[in-house]
């Protein structure tokens, strides 16, 4: 079955540019979306198309794809911003999701 | 609005059934594929289960194939998980979600999620 790759946890400091990886066996070959989960909460969608933000996700989220992984870069990084982050492809018919990305932001 | 509300789910003892239920309101309902996607405890999203917009095929993940079944009412515009012989390994929170797009697509709405607990 298809597997999707993500470092447990990321840390970056306020301001500083975050960097989630995700990888998969010729990922870049499909799209990938992102997914942000706060403590508590549902998960929003953050980046969907690889690279596209949904209404309402600022312009500080930002997404690219290509070969076998996919990145996740959040610029000028918000203590708002500390969720969990997981991303997701398609393996056929059926959906993966990657492990989830922690990331603190202190 | 757009909006997804689960409900049904609840403690039940290992060997048992439930049903969950997914109401969709504010958008099309026939439109979309649907999903459901579950995260136990202290643990990732994992994907439970996928409906074509016309209901006509549904889609599982290995560990639920054969005991969950999907299923979509255009009247009610609701979706149904029908989870039966459940395990502990099937406690988590349920979430519903819209895919957009269909195959391949994204999921751009969910609801806030129903709590399964299987329990003896």
């Amino acid at each position: 079955s298809y597997e999707l790759t993500q470092p447990p946890s990321v840390s970056v400091s306020p301001g500083q540019t975050a960097i989630i990886s995700c990888s998969g066996d010729r990922l870049g070959a499909q799209y990938v979306s992102w997914y942000q989960q706060m403590s508590g909460q549902s998960p929003v969608l953050v980046i969907y198309h690889d690279n596209k933000r949904p209404s309402g996700i600022p312009e500080r989220f930002s997404g690219s794809n290509s070969g076998n992984t996919a990145t996740l870069t959040i610029s000028g990084t918000q203590t708002m911003d500390e969720a969990d982050y997981y991303c997701q492809a398609w393996d056929s018919t059926t959906v993966v999701f990657g492990g989830g990305t922690k990331l603190t932001v202190l | 609005e757009v909006k997804l509300v689960e409900s049904g789910g609840g403690l039940v003892q290992p060997g048992g059934s439930l049903r969950l239920s997914c109401a969709a309101s504010g958008f099309n309902f026939r439109n979309h594929w649907m999903s459901w996607v579950r995260q136990a405890p202290g643990k990732g999203l994992e994907w439970v289960a996928n409906i074509k917009q016309d209901g006509s095929e549904s889609y599982y993940v290995d560990s639920v194939r054969g005991r969950f079944t999907l299923s979509r009412d255009f009247a009610e515009s609701s979706l149904y998980l029908q989870m039966d012989n459940l395990g502990a390994e099937d406690t988590a929170v349920y979430f519903c979600a819209r895919i957009y797009g269909g195959y391949t697509g994204y999921m751009d709405v969910w609801g806030k999620g129903t709590t399964v607990t299987v329990s003896s």
